[in-house]
């Protein structure tokens, strides 16, 4: 059974880059039967989605953040990673990752989220 | 990027009566491949959401069978035909036909 956990540094500066990680257990990052995904949930506000990767198909990102967005893979650690540059008091929320296997392509496994805040 | 909308954003509900949430998409969410990839989560206070549905009506594993998703196209609905206390929390509706998803903005489902 997947498990996912992310980490994260919990606060940040204002114009700084925010990394953040997934471990996954319970099944391959290089598995082709899997997508994986970046979401983020702002206080008060629904789920947005940030950024999706799969090993061989590639990576989509979320329009409004394109620009600012990389989601990357490391199959030696069995995680995947997100980083967010030059954040703002508008990038402040939970972070969840989660899983997107393609028989149904719906998020079936999420991590229990990490909370990012931007602030000097 | 397709745009979800869902109603009611709340819905009072007596335990042990229905309760029924609708999603509308801006565009058709059929695949080329011929699915519908249309989900629907719920999300109590302090966790993250949970699938409930996936593919428009497809109980996800452990979801009571109380959850019935319906609907083609661009009109989905969820329908709980007996409301119990855990129900209460938010729904959203989420596609994840194009490689953009997108999430509805979610409908509160309370307790009178």
């Amino acid at each position: 059974q997947v498990q996912l956990q992310e980490s994260g540094p919990g606060l940040v500066k204002p114009s700084e880059t925010l990394s953040l990680t997934c471990n996954v257990s319970g099944a391959s990052i290089s598995n082709r039967n899997y997508y994986w995904a970046w979401i983020r949930q702002s206080p008060g506000k629904g789920p947005e989605w940030i950024a999706s990767i799969h090993y061989n198909w590639g990576t989509y990102y979320a329009p409004t953040l394109k620009s600012r967005v990389t989601m990357s893979i490391d199959t030696s650690q069995n995680q995947f990673s997100l980083r967010l540059t030059s954040v703002a008091a508008a990038d402040t929320a939970l972070y969840y990752c989660a899983s997107i296997p393609d028989h149904h392509y719906a998020m079936d496994v999420w991590g229990q989220g990490t909370t990012v805040t931007v602030s000097s | 990027d397709i745009v979800m909308t869902q109603t009611p954003l709340s819905s009072p509900v007596t335990l042990g009566q229905p309760a029924s949430i609708s999603c509308r998409s801006s565009q058709s969410l059929v695949h080329t491949d011929g699915n519908t990839y249309l989900s629907w989560l719920h999300q109590r206070p302090g966790q993250p959401p949970r699938l409930l549905i996936y593919k428009i009506s497809n109980r996800f594993s452990g979801v009571p069978d109380r959850f019935s998703g319906s609907g083609a196209g661009t009109d989905f609905t969820l329908k709980i035909t007996r409301v119990e206390a855990e129900d209460v929390g938010i729904y959203y509706c989420m596609q994840t036909t194009q490689s953009s998803i997108t999430f509805g903005q979610g409908t509160r489902l309370e307790i009178k």
